[in-house]
C-alpha cells in the first residue's frame, strides 16, 4: 500500500498570499497518478489536479499541480477567500487507492 | 448535467443494517466504475473499494470485507453500499465517486451521514 504523507497539517495565510502544499509517497505513483481534492465543510470533495498537473474542468488557473514519483506539490496563487478549505491529494495508480491525511489551510 | 444523488441520512441501532442507494443521472452509467469513499467524523478520506457497473464485479480495500456490500441496479442508473452488524465505529459520511477516464474522481454524491448510536 501507498502511504501519503501531506504537509504541513496546517498553513495559516492571509488572501492574496501563495499557499504550497506537499504530497510525499511512501513508494513511486505509477505514470504520476496523483490527484488533489478540495473539500469545504459539509461538502464534498472536489477534484483540482488529476495526472499531477492537469487542472480539472472549471478549475481556475490559480491552481497548479507539480511533481512526479514520491514528491508533488499543490500550489495556489493568490488565495481567494473561498480557497480557504482542507486539501487532500490521492494516488489512483495503484490498488488499494489511498489519501493522504489533508492540509487544512486557514486564514490567518 | 451529470450528477450523483445518494440517499438521507441514517439513524441505526448497532447490531442493524443499513443501505446507502448512489443514483447517476447525465452519463451512461455502465461506461464508468462506481467508487465508495469513507469519512469518519472529524477525519479524512478512506478509500473502500469499487463496483464494475458492466459486470458487478466488486472489489473491497482491506478493512472492509465482510459486513460492507456493493451493489447495483442498472435499470435505474444506482450503486448501493450495504453495511451489516453496524458498529459505532461505522459512523460517518459515505460518498460515491465516480471516476473519469483518467480515473480520479471528477463526480462525487454529496454524501450519506450514517449515525450508529443506541
Amino acid at each position: 500500500e501507498i502511504v501519503l504523507t501531506q504537509s504541513p497539517g496546517t498553513l495559516s495565510l492571509s488572501p492574496g498570499e501563495r499557499a504550497t502544499l506537499s504530497c510525499r509517497a511512501s513508494q513511486s505513483v505509477s505514470s504520476s497518478y496523483l490527484a488533489w481534492y478540495q473539500q469545504k465543510p459539509g461538502q464534498a470533495p472536489r477534484l483540482l489536479i488529476y495526472g499531477a498537473s492537469s487542472r480539472a474542468t472549471g478549475i481556475p488557473d490559480r491552481f497548479s499541480g507539480s511533481g512526479s514519483g514520491t514528491d508533488f506539490t499543490l500550489t495556489i496563487d493568490r488565495l481567494e477567500p473561498e480557497d480557504f478549505a482542507v486539501y487532500y491529494c490521492q494516488q489512483y495508480g495503484s490498488s488499494p487507492l489511498t489519501f493522504g491525511g489533508g492540509t487544512k489551510v486557514e486564514i490567518k | 448535467q451529470v450528477q450523483l444523488v445518494q440517499s438521507g441520512s441514517e439513524l441505526k441501532k448497532p447490531g442493524a443494517s443499513v443501505k446507502v442507494s448512489c443514483k447517476a443521472s447525465g452519463y451512461t452509467f455502465t461506461s464508468y466504475a462506481m467508487n465508495w469513499v469513507r469519512q469518519a467524523p472529524g477525519q479524512g478520506l478512506e478509500w473502500m473499494g469499487w463496483i464494475n457497473t458492466n459486470t458487478g464485479n466488486p472489489t473491497y480495500a482491506q478493512g472492509f470485507t465482510g459486513r460492507f456490500v456493493f451493489s447495483l441496479d442498472t435499470s435505474v442508473s444506482t450503486a448501493y453500499l450495504q453495511i451489516s452488524s453496524l458498529k459505532a465505529e461505522d459512523t460517518a459520511v459515505y460518498y460515491c465517486a465516480r471516476p473519469d477516464t483518467g480515473a480520479a474522481f471528477d463526480i462525487w454524491g454529496q454524501g450519506t451521514m450514517v449515525t450508529v448510536s443506541s
